[in-house]
């Protein structure tokens, strides 16, 4: 079975600084998808940035951008130039061949002025 | 853009009371899904739908039952509610399977209280 490890319950960055969320996985599919999803204080679940596993590449989306090690299985998350508005619990998520993500347990950051 | 609505945002339960969790979107997705955050734990889905009158069971179930006679709704049942099934509860849609081309959109998440 899948498993999706966040090891950092929390983390807090001053505004600006630069911070790297880790995620690890587990699974025997060659194929596969990774999410970082955000959960501000309004609950609302956010998807912040997707790698698909056949792609060397890593993903970027503006300050967002992934480290995807795929031999290591792992998919980080870095923030660029953070903002108060990244303060939120983030979730990475593990989708293979059938229809249920995997989700990590979250790791809670925040951004202090 | 309403996307997905869930109602209600907030409820309380007593032990053993029944209550149906309503999920409704506009954007014509296929894929509907139920999941539930406890604390400190990221999301277990319990139920999910690829199409209309199509209901599978996802990794939590137990204690719930769903429907899907429209493209637009997918209700969740609760119905003897007992004190494990307070959570945050979240459905989800998106136009194809959890693939990188159908990212999930997600309700605002319903906070369910049994006591």
């Amino acid at each position: 079975a899948q498993t999706v490890t966040q090891s950092q319950p929390e983390m807090s960055v001053q505004e600006a600084e630069t911070v790297t969320l880790s995620c690890t996985y587990d699974t025997s599919e060659s194929n596969y998808y990774l999410f970082w999803y955000k959960q501000p204080p309004s609950r609302q679940m956010i998807l912040v940035i997707r790698q698909e596993a056949y792609k060397q590449q890593n993903a970027t989306e503006n300050r967002f951008s992934v480290n995807f090690q795929k031999a290591a299985k792992s998919f980080s998350l870095k923030i660029s130039d953070s903002q108060l508005g990244d303060t939120a619990m983030y979730f990475c998520a593990f989708g293979g061949s059938n229809y249920q993500l995997i989700w990590g347990a979250g790791t809670k950051l925040i951004i202090k002025p | 853009n309403a996307g997905v609505t869930q109602t209600p945002k907030f409820r309380i339960l007593k032990i053993g009371q029944s209550m149906t969790l309503q999920c409704t979107q506009d954007m014509n997705h296929n894929y509907m899904y139920w999941y539930r955050q406890d604390p400190g734990m990221g999301l277990k889905l319990i139920y999910y739908s690829v199409g209309a009158g199509i209901t599978d069971k996802g990794e939590v179930p137990n204690g719930y039952n769903v429907s899907r006679s429209t493209t637009e709704d997918f209700p969740l049942r609760l119905e003897l509610a007992a004190p494990s099934q307070t959570s945050v509860y979240f459905c989800a849609s998106s136009y194809g399977g959890s693939s990188y081309n159908s990212p999930l959109h997600f309700g605002n998440g319903t906070r369910l209280t049994v006591t």
